[in-house]
Formats: C-alpha cells, structure tokens, sequence
C-alpha cells in the first residue's frame, strides 16, 4: 500500500544552518507529494507540494522536488531561523481524499 | 480567526469513561476527518464526513464513533476509552473531497487515559 517514510528526529540546528529533511514513498501510480508543518500549538499548514515527476514546490525559502527515480521528496532550507522551529510532516496522495502522512521530523534551531 | 477549532484541547481520562471530542468548522467546507497520531507513526485516518449528515470509516474506526448533525461540526466518540486510544487526536476540513491545496488542520486534542 501507500506510505511515506521521513527521517526521524529531532533535528536540531544553529540559526543560518542548511537544513535537509529526508523522505521517500511508496505508491503505486503517480502521486501528488506534500509537505506540511506544525507549528507549536498550532494545526498542521501546507507548506508546498508537487504533483508530477521533477516538479519542485517551494514556500518561505522552503524546497522540495519530486523525484520518481528515487521516489523521494527532501524538504530543504538553505538558511534556517529560530522561527522555523516546528514539526514537518510528509505526505502523499493519489486521489486528492486520501492522504498518507510520515511519522513527522521535530526541528529546533537555536540562536 | 477563521479555521478549525477543537475542543478540548487536553483530557484525562480513566480507562471504561466515555468522552466526546469536538470539531468546529467555520469555512463552510464540506469535507472533515479525524485523525490520530502516535509516536512513530503518521496521522491515521479515524473517520471521515463528505457532507452533514454523513460519515464514512478511516483507516482506524475501532472503538470511535462519530456524527455530523450540523456542517460545521464534527464530533469524535469514545464510549468505553482504553489506554490504545491514548493519543493526539486531530480535526481536518476541506472545501472539495480532492484536497490538492491541503487541509485545514485544528490544533489537536491531547488525550491519555489511565
């Protein structure tokens, strides 16, 4: 069946550090990818997605690309903040109504 | 603030009580889902409604029930909670049943029972 598999936490980094959050799929046909984060105290927001093959999502110096040969979507960041702290979740989906999510990564950047 | 609001946000609760957790929407969407997550595991779809009214099995349905009587809410029912079911609980909507640009996520419900 379908699911996501991230890199397990926590990540912690100093301010200004890149920042790579690993994930791969597995699914059959041609899924839609997402990333989505969690603030603290707060719901889950998309954060950027990508629907086909090379296609790269991007939102707040966040980066993503869809890659079917590896059938893997890293989330990167070339400069962490402070604000960036928070969870991040990778998800996947097919039909749009079904989401499969990764276990989430925790990330904390320090001053 | 527009979005999802869940209620409570924190619960214990003793091993046979009975609960309800409540989802409130304010989007006018159609689509709501709870979902659960535990350590080590992504969120897992409980249940879900594709209109009032209606409610549909997720993933995970044992030991929960839930109702839509009024679009904008979306409640979660443990009759008889068990420690398994200890976890944080979270509420989702959406406008279409194809949620390409996402949900809409509450803040979740953290539940323990002893």
């Amino acid at each position: 069946g379908d699911s996501v598999t991230q890199m397990e936490g926590p990540v912690t980094l100093s301010e200004e550090a890149f920042l790579t959050i690993n994930c791969t799929y597995t699914a059959t046909g041609y899924p839609s990818l997402f990333w989505y984060v969690q603030y603290p105290g707060e719901g889950l927001q998309l954060l950027l997605k990508a629907t086909k093959a090379d296609d790269k999502g991007s939102n707040k110096g966040f980066e993503a690309t869809y890659r079917k040969e590896t059938t893997s979507f890293h989330l990167e960041k070339g400069s962490v903040q402070v604000s960036d702290s928070a969870v991040y979740f990778c998800a996947l989906s097919r039909t749009g109504n079904q989401f499969y999510f990764g276990t989430g990564t925790s990330l904390t950047v320090i001053p | 603030n527009a979005g999802v609001t869940q209620t409570p946000k924190f619960r214990v609760l003793k091993t046979g009580q009975s609960m309800t957790l409540l989802c409130a929407q304010d989007m006018n969407h159609e689509y709501m889902y709870w979902y659960r997550q535990d350590p080590g595991m992504g969120l897992r779809l409980i249940h879900y409604s594709v209109g009032e009214g209606t409610t549909a099995k997720g993933e995970v349905p044992d030991g929960y029930n839930v109702s839509r009587l009024k679009k904008q809410n979306f409640l979660l029912g443990l009759e008889s909670a068990a420690p398994s079911q200890t976890s944080v609980y979270f509420c989702a909507s959406s406008f279409g049943g194809q949620a390409w640009d996402g949900y809409t996520f509450g803040s979740g419900t953290r539940l323990t029972v002893v």
